[in-house]
């Protein structure tokens, strides 16, 4: 099993750009997050899906879209980057509500200038 | 609000014992986590604790208590291979879980 793949694995953009993080899963998992991690803090939840068809916004989702037509794949969308949108994101998975397990993609570096 | 909290950062030396702790205030209790992330790569699951006490796992035990709101994350033997950091995660009666800054710990020989 490949797990959690998530692609790229670094990205330069410039504001005003679009582009989407790729991330599927090879494990059946219903859920599904994203994540974004900047220097010195905790992860923050961008947007979260409980099955194909079902997504939800976290804590910061502005600047931000989903998508989850197939169970395994749930690409991030970022609209006309700006710098705050500089970091690390994380794709992750997890097979139940209780998320006794939640298994990580390798992450984004993502560098808007 | 809700809020983890856990030291910034730890130094330990190896083959000791190190005990990284993390209090939280949160909107309900669905468990709490401890993750290792090592410099530039992804979390990695260490442990779960729902219920008081502690949970032994090699040389990786965790501890909770849910009146004082707080855990610990004990690790024995410290090899070198353990400089990380450790990240504290609670879920909330959301389902959602809240992170913790994370813990960096440095292993001196």
């Amino acid at each position: 099993n490949a797990g959690v793949t998530q692609t790229p694995k670094f990205r330069i953009l410039k504001i005003g750009q679009s582009m989407t993080l790729q991330c599927a899963q090879d494990m059946n998992h219903n859920y599904m997050y994203w994540y974004r991690q900047d220097p010195g803090m905790g992860l923050k939840l961008i947007y979260y899906s409980v099955g194909a068809g079902i997504t939800d916004k976290g804590e910061v989702p502005n600047g931000y879209n989903v998508s989850r037509s197939t169970t395994e794949d749930f690409p991030l969308r970022l609209e006309l980057a700006a710098p705050s949108q500089t970091s690390v994101y994380f794709c992750a998975s997890g097979s139940s509500e209780l998320n006794t397990e939640a298994f990580f993609g390798q992450g984004t570096r993502l560098t808007v200038v | 609000g809700q809020n983890i909290d856990q030291p910034t950062e730890m130094t330990a030396t190896e083959g000791a014992i190190v005990q990284i702790n993390c209090t939280y205030q949160t909107s309900g209790f669905n468990g709490l986590f401890w993750y290792q992330q090592h410099a530039g790569e992804a979390p990695t699951f260490l442990s779960y604790n729902v219920l008081d006490g502690l949970e032994e796992k090699g040389r990786f035990s965790s501890f909770l208590s849910r009146s004082k709101g707080y855990s610990y994350l004990l690790l024995k033997e410290l090899q070198m291979k353990d400089s990380a950091s450790y990240l504290c995660a609670v879920m909330d009666s959301n389902y959602q879980l809240i992170w913790g800054a994370g813990t960096k710990l440095i292993i001196k020989p």
